[in-house]
Order: structure tokens, then C-alpha cells, then sequence
């Protein structure tokens, strides 16, 4: 089964270092999706992107971050330069052209800033 | 943006027992949605409602679109042990943004 696939599953980093979290994305979707779920609390969106471009950001994604589609396959998050409570577990998720609610996510990509 | 409270918080149920949570919102949602949430996993998909006053079932699940589109409510039938987790709605107006409830923890006693 088609599957969301996120790299690194843990990563440690110091405050103010920059980081890239990696998502492929299933193969034929359209949509791409940020979320993050602090430890203990819910699932915040962070950014949806579509046709190449960001369709909707949410007040978490500042100009810190950053959302590419370098090829056809990854679509990464970049966190210049991360702070303390940017520590949390980053969902990639994707959807084709169906409805919103058949929207798939990966196992997410726990960060801890040091 | 928008605000959508879950109740309950946590829960403890028997094995068999037939739960019950819910999610109302502060605005309306053309879509709602069920999500399960296990320990250091995504959430997976559990039931998608796009109509007011849906109900739709899925196995031992049933979930319902509220008729003034502000709320849902889950139902698990005769809970197993393999329904632990932590469940979350989500609600949405397009195709890019989900707004998720803080969830319900659920722990069944064997």
C-alpha cells in the first residue's frame, strides 16, 4: 500500500542550527502538507502546498520556515535557524484530488532542539 | 482561527463497553473527520463525513456530521484492547487546511 515516507525519524539539533526535514510524498498526489504536534498536545497545521507553490500558511510558520519541492518526488521542511520550542513531531501528510478528508500522513519526524 | 473543543479529555473503559466522544466547533466545517492517532505514529484515517447530518460507519465505528455543521460525534462499539489511542477530529472549510481537536486519550481495562 502506498505509503508517506519521512526522513529523519529523530533528529537532535542546537538551537539556532538550521534543519531540513525530508517527505516523499505518494506518488500521485497533489496536495503536500506541514503539520506538528508538540509533545502531549494537538495537531497544528503548518502549511499546505499545491501546484508548486504555498496555498495557505498558518501564524506557527513564520519566516523561519520554508517549504521546497526540489524534484518530483520530496517536499521538505527547513527551519533556518531553530529555537527550544520549535522541539516537536513534523507530520508530512499528502492527498490526491479527492476530498480533503483522504488525506494521508507520515509517522513524522520527532525534532529536539537542544 | 478556528476553535474545536473534544470531549472527553481521556477515558477508561471496560472491553465490550461502547464509547462515545464528541467535537463541537466554534465555525462551520464542510468537512469533518476521525482520526486515530498510536504512540510515535501519524494520524490514520478512520471515517471522512461531507454532508450535514451524515452518518456513516466504518466496522465498530460510527461518526455523524451535525446538521448545523458544527459538531461530531464518534461512537466505538463493543471496545477491544487494540482501541487504545488517542483519538482526534479535525474539521475543514477547503482543500488546504485541517484544524484538529486536542483529542480523547482512550484506555480499555481487559
Amino acid at each position: 500500500e502506498p505509503e508517506v515516507t519521512q526522513t529523519p525519524s529523530h533528529q537532535v539539533t542546537q538551537m539556532g542550527q538550521e534543519v531540513i526535514l525530508r517527505c516523499v510524498p505518494i506518488s500521485n498526489h497533489l496536495y503536500f502538507y506541514w503539520y506538528r504536534q508538540i509533545l502531549g498536545q494537538k495537531v497544528e497545521f503548518l502549511v499546505s502546498f499545491y501546484n508548486n507553490e504555498i496555498s495557505e500558511k498558518s501564524e506557527i510558520f513564520d519566516d523561519q520556515f520554508s517549504v521546497e519541492r526540489p524534484d518530483g518526488s520530496n517536499f521538505t521542511l527547513k527551519i533556518r535557524s531553530t529555537k527550544l520550542e520549535d522541539s516537536a513531531m513534523y507530520f508530512c501528510a499528502s492527498k490526491s484530488y479527492s476530498p480533503i478528508g483522504e488525506l494521508f500522513f507520515g509517522e513524522g519526524s520527532r525534532l529536539t532542539v537542544l | 482561527g478556528q476553535q474545536l473543543n473534544q470531549s472527553p479529555q481521556s477515558m477508561f473503559i471496560q472491553e465490550g463497553e461502547d464509547v462515545s466522544m464528541n467535537c463541537t466547533s466554534s465555525s462551520i466545517f464542510n468537512t469533518w473527520l476521525w482520526y486515530k492517532q498510536d504512540p510515535g505514529e501519524g494520524p490514520v484515517l478512520l471515517i471522512a463525513l461531507y454532508k450535514a447530518g451524515e452518518l456513516t460507519s466504518n466496522g465498530r465505528l460510527t461518526a455523524q456530521f451535525g446538521i448545523t455543521r458544527k459538531d461530531s460525534f464518534l461512537n466505538i462499539s463493543a471496545s477491544i484492547p487494540s482501541d487504545v489511542g488517542i483519538y482526534f477530529c479535525a474539521g475543514s472549510l477547503n482543500d488546504y487546511k485541517l484544524s484538529f481537536g486536542a483529542g480523547t486519550t482512550v484506555t480499555v481495562r481487559a
